[in-house]
């Protein structure tokens, strides 16, 4: 089955203790994306992948960092959480976002950082 | 920078009767246009998508049009069932900036039995 799986999908963790949220894609997508949903501001761009090692920066990437080192693995990191981290945060794949450019989205992990 | 506005927020229609979304962006010339479904609690879920050399897209009881001149896009749900109650949001990248995607705040549907 076609999938992007994000794990964890709840975690409640302390401000500082550093933590990875790990993605993963069995579709050979080129492209991944993070994004967090908060309530009155919708989802916003944290980071996104081209490829294999290209990553650059969305919206609202202070405070978090990604790798690609494989195609189908995209993680994202926070080195020293904060409270204004607490989120909801989605991974997205896409076989590449020109054409046709169909995004395909993860079930989302629940992060509060007391 | 791509700005995305849906209105309204929130819509609540009884059973059968036709849903109208809007989508509105700032940027005409966009390169796609998505339209997503977002259960509570979970992620989103791809409708439609529209190149911008179309003018619509339909895939059972929606349909989805694209009018780049006037930086509009409508999903239509024809006689609404009480399963389309969900969160519905549009996206899309301008030119150049395929990568980028920018979400609208979306609108939430209740269909009434």
């Amino acid at each position: 089955e076609a999938q992007v799986t994000q794990n964890p999908r709840y975690l409640i963790t302390v401000t500082g203790k550093k933590l990875t949220v790990t993605c993963s894609q069995n579709m050979n997508h080129e492209y991944m994306s993070w994004y967090r949903q908060d309530p009155g501001l919708g989802l916003r761009q944290i980071y996104y992948s081209m490829n294999v090692e290209v990553t650059d920066k969305g919206d609202v990437p202070e405070g978090y960092k990604v790798s690609r080192k494989e195609k189908r693995n995209f993680p994202l990191i926070l080195e020293s959480p904060s409270p204004n981290q607490t989120s909801l945060y989605f991974c997205a794949s896409s076989l590449i976002l020109t054409s046709p450019g169909e995004l395909f989205f993860g079930e989302g992990s629940r992060l509060t950082v007391l | 920078k791509q700005e995305v506005t849906q209105i309204p927020a929130a819509l609540s229609v009884p059973e059968g009767e036709n849903l109208v979304l809007n989508c509105s962006f700032t940027d005409s010339a966009i390169y796609n246009l998505q339209w997503f479904r977002q259960d509570p609690g979970k992620g989103l879920t791809s409708l439609l998508l529209i190149q911008s050399s179309q003018r619509e897209q339909t895939s059972g009881r929606l349909n989805a049009s694209l009018d780049k001149s006037s930086g509009r896009s409508t999903l239509y749900i024809a006689a609404s069932q009480p399963g389309d109650s969900a969160t519905y949001l549009c996206a899309g990248p301008p030119w150049g900036a395929g990568n980028k995607l920018t979400f609208g705040g979306g609108t939430r549907v209740l269909v009434k039995p």
